[in-house]
Parts: structure tokens; sequence; C-alpha cells
């Protein structure tokens, strides 16, 4: 059974770091891209940016791209993600994502159960 | 701002049909996928690629697309399909993902 398993939630001060881990099994961990979306309070799904496992390619939305690190650990097959300075306004819920690739058609067919981020002073 | 548009809020009848729609030039390129979100849950895929349906899926959910626009389609509304619905898709230049708004479906 596939299976995406992520950190518990976090309560942290503006100007903090942080690192949320997402933990696949279940399933070839390095064969398939993994990634993580924002979901800010009452609002809709953001893409982040996503990670291959197998030579850690990485992309990132341009939204994103500079506010957050997305890495990967194939050893103990967990993906990553990462804030060197937190602000208020990344309080959401982060969820990993698998993604599935066939052809031209993408998809996220396994989703983690969200990590909640708190940033509050 | 978004490249994907959903209706904020869609309403159907119990037991009737309901189209939730999505709109974006990438869709003139790329499929769109559905994502039921449930008060409180992780989203869940529901329609991928041109219309299929993961396992485990009722065959009451469908999709379809024509041009710019996507459509998920619930034939059939049940009281559990009552959630937010996301569609995604490869933005313009083929590499990243986007999202639309989301739609919040309500049945009467």
């Amino acid at each position: 059974e596939v299976q995406l398993v992520q950190s518990g939630a976090e309560l942290k001060k503006p100007g903090e770091s942080l690192r949320i881990s997402c933990k696949g099994s279940g399933y070839s961990f390095t064969t398939y891209w993994i990634g993580w979306v924002r979901q800010m309070p009452g609002k809709g799904l953001e893409w982040m940016g996503i990670i291959y496992p197998d030579d850690s390619d990485t992309r990132y939305s341009p939204s994103f791209q500079g506010q957050v690190t997305i890495s990967a650990d194939r050893s103990i097959t967990s993906a990553y993600l990462q804030w060197n300075n937190l602000k208020a306004s990344d309080t959401a819920i982060y969820y990993c994502v698998r993604q599935r690739r066939q052809g031209t058609v993408w998809y996220f067919d396994y989703w983690g159960q969200g990590t909640l981020v708190a940033v509050s002073s | 701002s978004s490249e994907l548009t959903q209706d904020p809020a869609v309403s159907v009848a119990l037991g009737q049909t309901v189209r939730i729609t999505c709109q974006g030039d990438s869709l003139r390129s790329y499929y769109a996928s559905w994502y039921q979100q449930k008060a409180g849950q992780a989203p869940v895929l529901v329609i991928y690629g041109k219309n299929k349906r993961p396992s485990g899926i009722p065959d009451r959910f469908s999709g379809s697309g024509s041009g710019n626009t996507a459509s998920l389609i619930i034939t059939g509304a049940r009281a559990e399909d009552e959630a937010d619905y996301h569609c995604d898709s490869r933005d313009s230049s083929g590499n990243h993902v986007v999202f639309g708004g989301g739609t919040k479906l309500t049945v009467l």
C-alpha cells in the first residue's frame, strides 16, 4: 500500500527555521516525482515544487523559488520542505504529493495527510 | 493569480447532475486532473487524463474537455459529494503545475 506520512504540526516564531518531512512507503521511492502543495487557511491549493529522488532534480514554482528548499534522502525514502526565515504568511497546511507522469499527463495520485505550520509571535 | 479559473461555488439538487468547470489556456494543450477535498481532509484524486478514474472512485464522476475548458461531471449527486473540487494542469510552459482556485460544491 502506497503511503505518504508527514511530520507533525509545528508552531514557530517569525524568523525561525523549519524543516518538515514526508516519508514514502509501499512503492519505489526513487522512481516517482514527489512534491509539495500549500493550502493557506480557507484558500485553494498552490503547487510549490517537486523533486525526483533518484537524481535530486528539483523544480520550483516561480512563486516559491528562493523562498523554500525541497530536498530528498533516498536512503530513508523521505522528502523535505525547508524554510530559513519563516513569516506569518507561511501559516498554512502543507501536503506532500506523489506525481505520476504518463506521457504528457501529469497528476498527483497520492497525498500525505498534511502538516499544519503556524507562524506567530 | 491562478492560470486556471474555477467558479467559487456551485450547488446541485440531490440526485441531479452537476458540471464543475476549469478554464485556462494551458488546457488547450494538457489534460486537467480533478481532486475532491472534504472538510478537514487531504485532497483525493478523482479524475485524470482523458476521463480516467482511480480505483475506488465511483463511476458517477467523469471528466471532459473542450478548447480551454475542462469539466468535472457528477451524475446523480449524493450528499457525500459535498466538498471542494480543485482542478490542476501543467502550465503554459509545460514545466510546472498550476491549480485552479477551487469550487465549493453544495448538495441541496
